[in-house]
């Protein structure tokens, strides 16, 4: 069954280092997504992805914060300047219309 | 509540009894998901159940919708300890795929053997 790919399965980074979290979606998928989880927390939309740009974002998703496919597999979400709040398991998911997301098995991000 | 909340928050029960967790929401939606969470892990699509559905099943899952009510249940029969986990419900509001889930607080389910 195909599968979203995210790498690295955890990423340990200081406070202002500049992060780069990657996924690979499937590669029939029109559609690309970025959650993220604060430990205990509930699950909470960051970004959509669509046609080469941003379909929608949240508040969380403010200047720091990016998005790229660089190529036809890559899906990239870059964090400028980490803080410790950023602190999160993030996860990318993909889909076509007619279909539910898949979801990778997420990055843990831990900021120190 | 919020969009897309859980009752209970946490479930405990013996192996091999039935468990029933409810999702209640706002907005109109395009369909309701399910999805499970092993602790730290990623998560796993269940079901989806779309507005005109009232009923779905898939193997031990029984998922339900009531629209006027705006309420799903999720019921995983003759469970098993492997089931232990948190599980989700996600509401999509839209069907062009750029509408964004919008996920519940979860209930944790842990089935005692």
């Amino acid at each position: 069954e195909p599968e979203v790919t995210q790498t690295p399965s955890h990423q340990v980074t200081q406070m202002g280092q500049e992060v780069i979290l990657r996924c690979v979606p499937i590669s029939n998928h029109l559609y690309f997504y970025w959650y993220r989880q604060i430990l205990g927390q509930k699950v909470e939309f960051l970004v959509s992805f669509y046609n080469n740009e941003i379909s929608e974002k949240s508040e969380i998703f403010d200047d720091q914060f990016s998005v790229e496919r660089p190529d036809g597999s890559n899906f990239t979400l870059k964090i400028r300047s980490t803080k410790l709040e950023d602190s999160a398991m993030y996860f990318c998911a993909s889909r076509d219309r007619a279909q539910g997301y898949t979801f990778g098995s997420g990055t843990r991000l831990t900021v120190v | 509540s919020q969009q897309g909340e859980e009752d209970p928050q946490a479930l405990s029960i013996q192996e091999g009894e039935n468990a029933t967790m409810n999702c209640s929401y706002k907005t109109s939606i395009n369909n309701l998901q399910w999805y499970r969470q092993n602790s730290g892990r990623g998560l796993v699509h269940l079901i989806l159940i779309r507005s005109n559905e009232r009923e779905k099943h898939s193997g031990r899952l029984r998922v339900t919708l009531d629209t006027s009510k705006k309420s799903s249940s999720l019921l995983i029969t003759a469970s098993r300890a492997a089931d232990t986990a948190s599980y989700f419900c996600a509401t999509d509001a839209g069907d062009t795929g750029r509408r964004a889930l919008t996920f519940g607080s979860g209930t944790r389910l842990q089935v005692q053997p």
